[in-house]
């Protein structure tokens, strides 16, 4: 297994552009999210998914799309990117909301 | 939600026993206590859980006090691999979804 793969690992964007943030797992996990990790804050849920066809919001959702076509891909879509979304972006997934979650490997990505 | 608290950093010499507290003192009776670390900016990497029994794995020993309001990893026996940032979290189910509440973790340094 693979684990959680994303891609790209390194993302540089000018302000107002948009981009999607790649992420996949392989261990038939229903449940999927996003973090964003800022420094000296720890990690903060973006979006989360319980299964395919289905997503919510975290506690910082704004300026984030998420959608989950399958149960093996979650991508992470920034519509306009703004100098406040430079940030790390990890993606984690796990058999349900209640089991461990395993996290991907990061993409770091600075909004110029 | 619960909040965790952690010493910054601690030094351990390589071939030792890592002992990594942590308090917890507003935990509910139905969060579960979670450790991950994260070395350089790698995605963090579960250790171990628990809810009120002491737990063993490959990686690590959780103690977990009688009252849950504090608890101790344990790394019997540390590598210079095992420099990392290690967090203390309570696990939290909020809705369907699940929230990781990171605080700022210890810095662990392995000493040859």
């Amino acid at each position: 297994n693979a684990g959680v793969t994303q891609t790209p690992k390194f993302q540089v964007l000018k302000t107002g552009q948009s981009m999607t943030l790649q992420c996949a797992q392989d261990m038939n996990h229903e449940y999927m999210s996003w973090y964003r990790q800022d420094p000296g804050m720890g990690l903060r849920l973006i979006h989360y998914s319980v299964g395919a066809g289905i997503t919510d919001q975290g506690e910082v959702p704004n300026g984030y799309n998420v959608s989950r076509s399958t149960t093996e891909d979650f991508p992470l879509r920034l519509l306009s990117a703004a100098p406040s979304q430079t940030s790390v972006y990890f993606c984690a997934s796990s058999f349900g909301a209640g089991d461990t979650q395993y996290f991907g490997p990061g993409t770091r990505l600075t909004v110029l | 939600d619960a909040k965790t608290t952690q010493p910054p950093s601690m030094d351990c010499a390589e071939g030792r026993a890592a002992n990594l507290p942590c308090n917890h003192s507003t935990i509910s009776g139905n969060e579960y206590v979670y450790w991950y670390r994260q070395i350089h900016s790698q995605g963090p990497q579960y250790i171990i859980h628990g809810l009120k029994n002491n737990e063993t794995n490959e990686m690590a020993s959780l103690i977990i006090t009688e009252d849950r309001k504090s608890s101790t990893l344990i790394l019997p026996h540390a590598t210079l691999r095992d420099t990392a940032v290690y967090y203390c979290i309570v696990r939290v189910i909020i809705q369907g979804a699940q929230k990781l509440v990171f605080g700022q973790g210890t810095r662990l340094t392995i000493n040859p």
